[in-house]
């Protein structure tokens, strides 16, 4: 059974402090490691897919990288338009769809 | 360029009566999917359709049922509404991979509220 541990549940940073977001996972057969932004009444927005170990991706803000445990999710400089709940997903080997982590709910104050 | 569309967007429901969520795509996907979302459980898959005339199971799919209309369409079923089917409703659609990749993309939901 495909498993996805996101933490912290949630966090509270100022204006312009980086930090990492985690996802942890174990998935027989990784077919693409996902990370959606979700604001909240919204449904989730796709940001990034990694499909192996080492893979990077980067946009604006936001860099996602992958190992074969866990996924960061690096935040640099942020601002309050930031502030979200970031979810990391897996698909794997089995059934099609994704499985979901909890969540990180991410507060960044101006 | 909508996207995915779900309707309705808000619905309360007494114990025992049925209704059906509606979800339209206008992306050429082949593949959708309904999950539902509840406070510290994170999305959970309750049925996907692979492909047009195709319906799989989730991880939770006692309750509701399914159908793929067409192409564009998949819908959600819920025949005898019980107050643990209160939650948010997702749709979501995904291209066939051959065709690219630019992830699963989500309708805005519907929130169900059973009393």
């Amino acid at each position: 059974e495909d498993q996805v541990t996101q933490s912290p549940e949630a966090l509270r940073l100022q204006e312009g402090e980086s930090s990492s977001l985690n996802c942890s996972y174990t998935v027989s057969g990784l077919r693409g490691l996902f990370w959606y932004r979700q604001d909240p009444g919204k449904g989730p927005e796709f940001l990034f897919t990694l499909y192996s170990a080492g893979e990077e991706k980067e946009k604006e803000r936001l860099k996602a990288t992958l190992t074969k445990k866990e996924s960061f999710l690096h935040i640099t400089a942020p601002k309050p338009e930031d502030s979200a709940t970031y979810l990391c997903a897996v698909r794997g080997g089995g059934a099609d769809g994704l499985t979901f982590g909890k969540g990180t709910h991410l507060i960044i104050q101006p | 360029n909508a996207g995915v569309t779900q309707t309705p967007k808000f619905q309360v429901l007494k114990t025992g009566q049925s209704m059906t969520l509606q979800c339209a795509q206008d992306m050429n996907h082949n593949s959708m999917y309904w999950y539902r979302q509840d406070p510290g459980m994170g999305l959970r898959l309750i049925y996907y359709s692979a492909s047009e005339g195709t319906t799989d199971k989730g991880e939770v799919p006692n309750g509701y049922n399914v159908s793929r209309l067409n192409k564009r369409e998949f819908s959600l079923r819920l025949e005898s509404a019980a107050p643990s089917q209160t939650s948010v409703y997702f749709c979501a659609s995904k291209p066939d991979i051959r065709t690219g990749w630019g992830g699963y993309t989500f309708g805005s939901g519907t929130r169900l509220t059973v009393v």
